[in-house]
């Protein structure tokens, strides 16, 4: 089942711009990954969130976690061209024996 | 060190056909899982294994099945294809079993069912 659930379901910015995609699950974590796909690509990791911390910084990446709410937040400062992928969280729910829930992702397109 | 090597990239079968997909983790890695993407789709979970047991099933049919050998290689199988099982195979690795892993993708195997 999809724990998960990304907003909005697809985002076009300009070059330069932030962009900011938020998650929501249903139910108590341990930690919470973002990862990016290129299209028709792998997945690649970009940060982990653990259920005790708040925030995380990586580069241009800043996320949030807010456990009383459910949910997350992925901001990607200063837009670039090469960002245009899905972005899609990833859960690690505490009764989940360690299986990642996946949300449906984020379409980001970045606009020259 | 090389990263998680899916084989074949791009496969075409008939309905009614059977097709197995190949994974080799990052040298290693002992968790193996796989996933179903469908275009516009999130990733739907298939199976995930550690030291050739299978620990987690996701809500597939019994035609998907998968296995791991001793060198952590895997191979998913699906029998019967079916026009709608058309979808990207991502297999992905992981050192541990454990919570907060970072996994590795491969690139993905794309089947397409005609």
């Amino acid at each position: 089942s999809q724990q998960g659930e990304e907003d909005p379901q697809a985002l076009s910015i300009q070059e330069g711009e932030n962009a900011t995609m938020n998650c929501s699950y249903k139910t108590s974590i341990n930690n919470l990954q973002w990862y990016r796909q290129n299209s028709g690509r792998g997945l690649v990791h970009l940060i982990l969130i653990r259920s005790n911390e708040r925030e995380k910084h990586s580069g241009r990446l800043r996320v949030t976690l807010d456990t009383s709410k459910k949910s997350s937040s992925l901001l990607i400062t200063a837009s670039r061209a090469a960002d245009t992928a899905s972005y899609f969280c990833a859960t690690d729910a505490v009764e989940s024996n360690y299986q990642l829930i996946w949300g449906a992702g984020t379409k980001l397109i970045i606009k020259p | 060190k090389a990263g998680v090597t899916q084989t074949p990239r791009y496969l075409i079968k008939t309905r009614g056909q059977q097709v197995t997909l190949s994974c080799s983790p990052i040298s290693g890695h002992r968790s193996v899982s796989w996933y179903q993407q469908t275009p516009g789709q999130g990733l739907q979970f298939l199976f995930e294994y550690f030291s050739e047991t299978q620990r987690n099933k996701g809500n597939f049919p019994g035609r998907f099945s998968g296995r791991q050998f001793s060198n952590s290689r895997s191979e998913m199988n699906v029998s019967t294809l079916e026009l709608g099982d058309s979808a990207l195979y991502l297999c992905a690795s992981s050192a541990t079993a454990n919570s907060g892993n970072t996994i590795y993708f491969g690139e993905g195997s794309w089947l397409t069912v005609v």
